[in-house]
């Protein structure tokens, strides 16, 4: 079944920690997502991929880096300088960049929690 | 740049009664619509989406929703809910000018159904 895997699916982690979220989709999509879901906010978008080894920021890059390296894997790293990491993220795929009508396709999401 | 305001944050409704989920948005080009569910931990799937023609959209699980374009409006309907129906539902808008990475999330409306 194609799809898109996240992993964990809880991740606790201690203040000052790194930690990197997996995200890897079979579904053969060029653009790649990742989100953050805090209760009565919504979806905020952190990073965005058009394409393998291109990326860019979205509303709240700050204290999150991202590489894609490989069409199918967009690995998210929380890092220490992000104030307040406790979220939970999703990771999202759709067809291709550029056509704002496509269908965006979600993973089951990772809970993190920092300690 | 766009913005979608859902009115309600949480809605009951009672099994087999129908239901209406608000949903406004703001933008100053044309716009694409969608609604997405989220199920408890889970990440969001496309209930339907607006993107021309006809201004009643059907999606699954017997939803549908109106594009209105004088109020402003993409209010989703069930004439008929069920338990499972209980979930987060996410109204969300993109513009034909800026590609898939502009897709801004409302906050969410929580439907919980009543036995």
């Amino acid at each position: 079944d194609g799809g898109i895997t996240q992993s964990p699916k809880y991740l606790f982690r201690k203040e000052g920690q790194n930690v990197t979220l997996s995200c890897e989709q079979n579904l053969n999509h060029d653009a790649m997502y990742w989100y953050r879901q805090d209760p009565g906010q919504g979806l905020r978008l952190i990073y965005y991929s058009q394409i393998v080894n291109d990326f860019q920021k979205g509303d709240i890059a700050e204290g999150y880096s991202v590489s894609r390296e490989k069409k199918e894997s967009f690995p998210l790293t929380v890092t220490s300088a992000q104030k307040n990491p406790t979220a939970f993220y999703l990771c999202a795929s759709s067809i291709e960049a550029g056509g704002s009508y496509n269908e965006q396709f979600f993973g089951p999401g990772t809970r993190l929690t920092v300690l | 740049a766009q913005s979608v305001t859902q009115l309600d944050s949480q809605v009951p409704v009672f099994e087999e009664a129908p239901v209406e989920l608000r949903c406004n948005y703001s933008s100053s080009v044309s716009v694409y619509l969608f609604w997405y569910v989220q199920y408890p931990n889970q990440g969001l799937q496309l209930l339907l989406k607006y993107l021309s023609g006809s201004t009643l959209v059907k999606g699954i699980n017997g939803f549908e929703a109106e594009f209105n374009k004088s109020q402003t409006s993409f209010h989703l309907r069930k004439p008929s809910v069920h338990i499972s129906d209980t979930a987060e539902y996410f109204c969300a808008v993109s513009a034909p000018n800026f590609g898939n990475e502009k897709l801004t999330f409302g906050t969410g409306t929580r439907l919980t159904i009543i036995p």
